[in-house]
């Protein structure tokens, strides 16, 4: 049983390009949501995909979009990058409904990326 | 506006000893609480959750307990291990449904031999 998986592990761009970071979702779930963390800090929300369009969306500019494909895997793309936007950029998925004891959103590993 | 946070930055203990990890949150709509494990360079880990018509939860070797007269969440760790070192996040849900979850800054747990 796959659990959620991220690609590429390490990035590093320079300020002003964009990027695109890539989730599959754990087998079986069909709802995808992505978190920023910041060094030292807990993960953020950035927006959550089900049946291909945004459900909900936090605190995050513009900048951010995303996109989730018919086999439910995801992207983030993140445009004219900023320094503060190095940071571990994790993917977490979920089955989408009442959140069932022990059914809960499962994180990937994560992207690690760097703006310079 | 809401928000998670973790009373401890850092806790040390023992091998051996028991462990308690205490997060306060300020929003009563708070139906959903998950606690986390995150250890270096790797993603979070499901631990245990709680919902909000109950009072605690027991693993194996881990007991959340919710208080939400006064908003606290803690999580215990019984016989905590160096296995166990990694620092902890609790994180609520607001709705029903679950979406967003709200995340505190996180316990460092530190284990000694």
């Amino acid at each position: 049983d796959a659990g959620v998986t991220q690609s590429p592990t390490h990035l590093i761009k320079t300020r002003g390009q964009q990027v695109t970071l890539r989730c599959s979702p754990k087998s079986g779930h069909d709802t995808v949501s992505w978190y920023q963390q910041a060094l030292g800090q807990g993960p953020q929300f950035i927006f959550q995909y089900y049946e291909e369009e945004e459900r909900q969306r936090g605190n995050f500019p513009d900048r951010f979009s995303g996109h989730q494909f018919p086999n439910y895997s995801s992207e983030l793309n993140v445009n004219a990058l900023l320094l503060g936007d190095s940071a571990l950029y994790l993917c977490a998925s979920n089955c989408w409904g009442l959140a069932v004891s022990g059914d809960t959103q499962y994180f990937g590993p994560g992207t690690r990326l760097t703006v310079l | 506006g809401e928000s998670v946070g973790l009373h401890l930055p850092t806790l040390s203990v023992q091998e051996g000893d028991n462990s308690i990890i205490n997060c306060a949150y300020s929003n009563s709509a708070s139906d959903y609480f998950i606690w986390y494990k995150q250890e270096s360079g790797k993603g979070p880990q499901f631990i245990i959750d709680i919902r909000s018509n109950m009072d605690k939860r027991q693993g194996q070797r881990v007991t959340v307990l919710l208080n939400k007269t006064v908003k606290h969440l803690s999580l215990q760790i019984a016989a905590t291990q160096p296995g166990d070192s990694a620092v902890y996040f609790c994180a609520e849900n607001f709705l029903q449904v679950l979406d967003k979850l709200i995340f505190g800054t996180g316990t460092r747990l530190q284990v000694f031999p």
